[in-house]
């Protein structure tokens, strides 16, 4: 069974500081995606890995996907209230059996006081 | 173009009855995968519905089904409810049955009493 774990599983900063989200596992996944989720609102995503060691920017997030392709973090700089929301790491299995199957962490809720 | 619109938005249900929850796919999309959100957890895969089939199914017992229309809206059916399927169940749609990016609708907030 696929599994990924996330941590921390809370986070309660103030704004302007930085942050580290982690989403780890023992299998190897196809892709890595990160997702964002607001209260009443389904995920949206964020960025999507795919290549061992990619990194990838989005503004003041950055998206890194580990070498081995089994874990990824997210990290903010100089987070804001409007990054206040829960974060989801999903994994994309290898293998037929799991195609467009995604495997997602538990989440992160990031809550960014002014 | 329009998203991924689900109804209905909130349902109270009784334990032991049946439920229909709806789902249009964004314009395009071919592909509509089902998700479980329990409270303070990620989504957990239903099963997914390419071109009218089911395409790959997770861990969830029978009495969850579902059906894609040519249209590739889709429903999701669970009978004989159950406490612990109180949860939010978002629906997904994408370009095709592979990796692609998922689009979430806001997802029906289904409680079981």
């Amino acid at each position: 069974t696929q599994l990924l774990e996330q941590s921390p599983q809370f986070l309660s900063i103030q704004e302007g500081e930085n942050l580290t989200v982690y989403c780890n596992s023992s299998s190897v996944f196809s892709s890595l995606q990160w997702y964002r989720q607001e209260p009443g609102e389904g995920p949206v995503l964020l960025v999507t890995v795919v290549t061992g060691g990619e990194v990838k920017k989005l503004k003041r997030l950055t998206f890194q996907f580990g070498d081995a392709r089994k874990d990824s973090s997210l990290h903010i700089t100089a987070a804001q209230p409007g990054d206040t929301g829960l974060y989801l790491c999903a994994g994309a299995g290898i293998g037929s059996g799991n195609t467009g199957k995604l495997i997602f962490g538990q989440g992160t809720t990031l809550q960014v006081k002014p | 173009e329009t998203g991924v619109t689900q109804s209905p938005t909130h349902l109270i249900k009784t334990r032991g009855q049946q439920v229909t929850l709806r789902c249009s796919s964004q314009s395009g999309h071919n592909t509509v995968s089902w998700y479980q959100q329990a409270l303070g957890q990620g989504p957990q895969f239903i099963f997914q519905y390419y071109r009218e089939e089911e395409n790959g199914r997770g861990n969830f017992p029978p009495r969850f089904s579902g059906l894609q229309f040519p249209n590739y809206s889709s429903e999701l059916n669970v009978n004989a409810l159950e406490l612990d399927d109180s949860a939010l169940y978002l629906c997904a749609s994408s370009l095709d049955s592979g990796n692609s990016p998922l689009h979430f609708g806001n997802g029906t907030r289904l409680t079981v009493t």
